[in-house]
């Protein structure tokens, strides 16, 4: 089954502590990307990647860190946690291609983090 | 610069009345548009893409380049309609889409 998934689903955390949450997809997807969720601001980009060792900042990068050695995984680090980045994320691929809905993104189920 | 905007955070629609969802964007050249659909507790999905121009659960959009605007629309809401939409634009360039803030359907019974 075609598919993104994060791991881990929830996580509470406290200040300064690194963590990494895991990003994998199974469709041989080139372009990956990190978002987060939050009230009254929608979703708003982090990083995306638009290939293997290929990564960009996105709207709200400050904080986070990725890198992308696989073409399958994207990892998002955070390597010292703040509150304000409790919120719920998203992972999402896509492949570039002819015809209609060249940019249809995959999206994972979500992780949502909590840090104290 | 490029933008999507949904104007509603909130729309409650009575069941079986006309919902329409509306989304406006900023953009010089042929973006392409997309409507994402959360329902609770579930991921994001693509719901419509305006290249397709397709109907999917009894939803339509039609993009109006002279008002820069890519509205969700479906004649009789039903409950299952329930969730959150999010308006997408995708300018076709550094693969940076860019998502409206979201409108939560509410529908009533």
């Amino acid at each position: 089954e075609a598919q993104v998934t994060q791991n881990p689903r929830y996580l509470i955390t406290v200040t300064g502590k690194k963590l990494t949450v895991t990003c994998s997809q199974n469709m041989n997807h080139e372009y990956m990307s990190w978002y987060r969720q939050d009230p009254g601001l929608g979703l708003r980009q982090i990083y995306y990647s638009m290939n293997v060792e290929v990564t960009d900042k996105g709207d709200v990068p400050e904080g986070y860190k990725v890198s992308r050695k696989e073409k399958r995984n994207f990892p998002l680090i955070l390597e010292s946690p703040s509150p304000n980045q409790t919120s719920l994320y998203f992972c999402a691929s896509s492949q570039p291609r002819q015809g209609s809905g060249r940019y249809e993104q995959y999206f994972g189920p979500g992780t949502r983090l909590t840090v104290t | 610069a490029q933008r999507v905007t949904q104007p509603e955070k909130l729309l409650s629609v009575f069941k079986g009345a006309p919902v329409e969802l509306k989304c406006n964007y900023s953009y010089s050249g042929s973006p392409e548009l997309f409507w994402y659909v959360q329902y609770s507790r579930q991921r994001l999905q693509l719901l419509l893409r305006h290249i397709s121009r397709e109907s999917i659960k009894g939803f339509t959009a039609d993009l109006n380049k002279g008002e820069t605007s890519f509205h969700l629309k479906k004649p009789f809401a039903q409950e299952e309609d329930s969730a959150m939409y999010y308006c997408a634009l995708f300018p076709g360039r550094d693969d940076k889409i860019i998502f409206g803030k979201g409108t939560r359907l509410h529908i009533l019974p």
